[in-house]
């Protein structure tokens, strides 16, 4: 069965950098896109782009453009998402998500703590 | 962008009733390739992740209850749960897929009355 695991919870400072890594199994991984979605505390659901392990080409939201680098590693079938000059309100659940157009498949989340 | 409106915001149902969260689209979210409309309806429950429960406005996903059925054209939707249950409660989001970015509703929180 499909199954996407995401590394560990993350507390860092403001102005730092966090990587979340994705490790898939149970497709072919360079077969579809991988997607990122975030959610801050209380909030809704919020994209961030995409990359295309294949090829590795990106889709970035604009809202996050100049400040987010989607990965990936085919030979280990693992995506990476890094968010730099991190503020407080990046505090988030972060999720990677395969798309097959909808979102059917979920990582577990990974929450990042940004706090001084 | 595609906005998602989502309405209402929260809802409170008697167990066994019925439940309807509506979710409109600023644009229509018909694709042509594919001859559907991409939205998708997702449930989230605490300290989870999504759970997609409809694709394509209206296809059950497989394994989700039948009281779940999804309805809507052009640039209206909706969500139905038919038979309320005490697992239902949860949130509930609407999505496009139609174009980037891929955007959701503001979410539907169900509650038990």
């Amino acid at each position: 069965q499909v199954q996407l695991e995401q590394s560990g919870a993350e507390v860092k400072k403001p102005g730092a950098s966090v990587k979340v890594s994705c490790k898939t199994s149970g497709y072919t991984f360079t077969d579809y896109h991988l997607h990122w979605v975030r959610q801050a505390p209380g909030q809704g659901l919020e994209y961030m782009g995409w990359i295309y392990p294949k090829d590795g080409g990106t889709n970035y939201a604009q809202h996050f453009q100049g400040r987010v680098t989607m990965t990936s590693d085919a030979s280990i079938s693992t995506a990476y998402m890094e968010l730099t000059s991190l503020r407080s309100d990046d505090t988030a659940v972060y999720y990677c998500v395969r798309e097959t157009w909808f979102y059917a498949n979920w990582g577990q989340g990974t929450l990042v703590t940004v706090s001084s | 962008d595609i906005v998602m409106t989502q309405s209402p915001d929260s809802l409170a149902v008697s167990l066994g009733a019925r439940a309807t969260i509506h979710c409109k689209s600023s644009q229509s979210v018909f694709h042509s390739s594919t001859s559907t409309h991409h939205l998708a309806w997702y449930q989230q429950k605490a300290g989870q992740p999504p759970k997609l429960l409809i694709y394509g406005a209206s296809t059950r996903e497989s394994g989700v209850p039948d009281r779940f059925s999804g309805s809507g054209s052009g640039t209206d939707f909706s969500l139905t749960i038919s038979s309320l249950q005490a697992e239902d409660v949860s949130v509930y989001y609407c999505q496009q897929y139609h174009s980037l970015p891929r955007t959701f509703g503001q979410g539907t929180k169900v509650e038990i009355k």
